[in-house]
């Protein structure tokens, strides 16, 4: 069955460094979603991407993130200059059919900014 | 965006049903009703959707009464492995926003 993946499954990095968080997703599938969940909170919608562009975004997605699809495969998150509550799990999702509920996601990567 | 409310926990053995209620009275009418299932750090996984009466997959069955504003999710005989945070969603399937909107959720602890 075919999966969203995403690396690295761990990622610690210091404040005020940028990362990039990768995604593959589901091969025929063209929209794409970054989500993330603080522990021990609920799961938010980051950003959603279709056809080169942003589709969709949060208020947690300021000037600070960025998105990119770069290749055919490849989905990716950015963070310019991360800041301690930027430390989350954060998820890539992705769907075949446009606003759908049924979204795949990936197994998220955490991301540790000390 | 409808809300929904679920409990916060619930308590099962293996081999139980276990029928988690969700309610949502301010569900509109090309609303949906979908639930997915985390793993601890793992992603949400869908496990159904459905519109009214009843839907079953290999997983689970939602049932949705006539006025729609609440739906349970059950799970015939859980074992040790379906302790996981359940999550019902309220919300247009097909429509013009792309977003999830998770809740809190429902820990389901399956003891043996």
């Amino acid at each position: 069955e075919p999966e969203v993946t995403q690396t690295p499954s761990h990622q610690v990095t210091q404040m005020g460094q940028e990362v990039i968080l990768r995604c593959v997703p589901i091969s025929n599938h063209l929209y794409f979603y970054w989500y993330r969940q603080i522990l021990g909170q609920k799961v938010e919608f980051l950003v959603s991407f279709y056809n080169n562009e942003i589709s969709e975004k949060s208020e947690i997605f300021d000037d600070q993130f960025s998105v990119e699809r770069p290749d055919g495969s490849n989905f990716t998150l950015k963070i310019r200059s991360t800041k301690l509550e930027d430390s989350a799990m954060y998820f890539c999702a992705s769907t075949v059919r446009r606003g759908t509920n049924e979204q795949y996601f990936g197994p998220g990567t955490r991301l540790t900014v000390t | 965006l409808a809300k929904t409310t679920q409990p916060i926990s619930m308590d099962s053995y293996e081999g139980q049903e276990v029928n988690i209620t969700c309610s949502h009275n301010n569900i509109a009418t090309n609303d949906y009703i979908t639930w997915y299932q985390q793993f601890p750090s793992q992603g949400p996984r869908f496990i159904i959707q459905g519109y009214k009466t009843k839907v079953t997959n290999e997983v689970a069955s939602l049932f949705i009464p006539a006025d729609r504003k609440s739906s349970t999710l059950s799970l015939p005989r859980v074992s040790l492995s379906d302790t996981a945070v359940y999550y019902c969603l309220v919300g247009e399937d097909g429509g013009a926003t792309n977003k999830l909107i998770f809740g809190t959720g429902t820990l389901l602890a399956v003891q043996p």
